[in-house]
This record gives structure tokens, sequence and C-alpha cells, in this order.
């Protein structure tokens, strides 16, 4: 089983639409969590750390659930900018950071 | 305002030529990485560093040196390439004070093994 595991799409959803991505990790003892944005040929940029409690950035909530080993982002009222691919980074101790493979996101107008 | 700088941005070797990868970071970051970019594979850890003189292999080191002689800079050598190290690499770094922080990039080389 991979240390991290996304669903790798593509998701094709319509502008305005909701959209969530989960992310599965194997490490209980993970203790930090991020998702990142990669647009096609660039670097991945942090899109937002992962807090226990969740949080939100304007449209964009991400939550922790600890029991079932899973980190969430939900994106409101998608906009064509958000295309994208998404990848969830979990730490993979000794301050490693594991990436899932991604999850390709296309917002159709 | 530089951040993490890699060179070159591209670069075409030949099976069995060696090549470095370099990467700087002006964020006065310990901790800085390797990955590689694969299509379908997502980013894989190749070796990291959590600050000047100390190293460590991620998930796929084989073929592949590192070194952490400064706090700023922390290259990557192929030392005999491969076809199968055709791939996009991104070097990263992060503060990183005891646990993993958020990772900043470099803008990738996408290197091409012949």
């Amino acid at each position: 089983r991979k240390e991290v595991e996304q669903d790798p799409g593509p998701f094709n959803v319509p502008e305005g639409a909701t959209v969530a991505f989960n992310c599965t990790y194997s490490n209980s003892a993970s203790q930090s969590f991020f998702w990142y944005r990669q647009d096609c040929r660039k670097e991945p940029k942090l899109l937002m750390s992962v807090y226990s409690s969740g949080n939100e950035d304007g449209r964009f909530t991400a939550q922790l659930n600890r029991a079932s080993q899973y980190i969430s982002l939900l994106i409101r009222d998608s906009k064509l900018s958000d295309s994208a691919t998404y990848l969830c980074a979990v730490n993979g101790g000794a301050q490693k950071l594991v990436f899932g493979q991604g999850t390709r996101l296309t917002i159709n107008p | 305002n530089a951040g993490v700088t890699q060179t070159p941005k591209f670069q075409v070797l030949k099976t069995g030529q060696s090549m470095t990868l370099q990467c700087a970071q002006d964020m006065n970051h310990e901790y800085m990485s390797w990955y590689r970019q694969d299509p379908g594979m997502g980013l894989r850890l190749i070796h990291y560093s959590v600050g000047a003189g100390i190293t460590d292999q991620g998930e796929v080191p084989n073929g592949y040196n590192v070194s952490r002689s400064t706090t700023e800079d922390f290259p990557l050598r192929l030392l005999s390439a491969a076809p199968s190290q055709t791939s996009v690499y991104f070097c990263a770094s992060s503060y990183s004070p005891g646990k993993p922080s958020p990772l900043h990039f470099g803008n990738g080389t996408r290197l091409t093994v012949t």
C-alpha cells in the first residue's frame, strides 16, 4: 500500500460547482498535512496547511480525519482558474514529506 | 526574493554521462530535498537534508548522490545517467524547526536521458 494515495481523476466539473477530493495516508503517526496546487509544467505551490480542527481559506476548506486517516479538500463555487492538479502531502516520519500522485481537476465553462 | 533557484532548466544527456543539478536557496532554510516527478507517479523523494553536513536517502535514491556543505546549496549528482532517470526534478526547502513545514519548490529541471 502506498503511504499516501489520491484518486488521480481527472475530475471534470462545471464552473460554479462544488468539488471535493480525499487523500488517504497509512502512517498513523503523521502530524503534518498539506494541500499543494500544481499547474501544468510548473512547480507545486502550497495551497493550504491542514489543521486538526479543519480550516478554511475563502472558497477552500481542508479537513483532517485522524480516525480514518484521510484529509480532504473542498472547493466551493469553482472557477476556471481552479483547473490544476492538487497534491496532498503528509509527513512520513523524520521530517520527510510524502506526496500523493495528485488529482487532476478541470473546470469547464 | 530569489527563493529556491534550480539550474539548468532543461538538460539532455546521453546514457552513461554524469551531471550535477544545482539548487540554491536564500531563505536560510535548514531542510532541503530533491524530488522527481514522473507521469502518474506523483512526486517521489530522492534525498533530503536537515542541515549542513547531514543528508539522508528518500524513496528512490539509487543512481543519485547529494552533499550539503552549506546551508544554501544542495546539489544532486547523477553519476551515470540512465534513460530511467528521464524526469522532472524539483528541489525544495523549508524552515523545518523540528517537524515538516510547507515546502518551497524551485522551478524544476527537465532532464532527458537518451
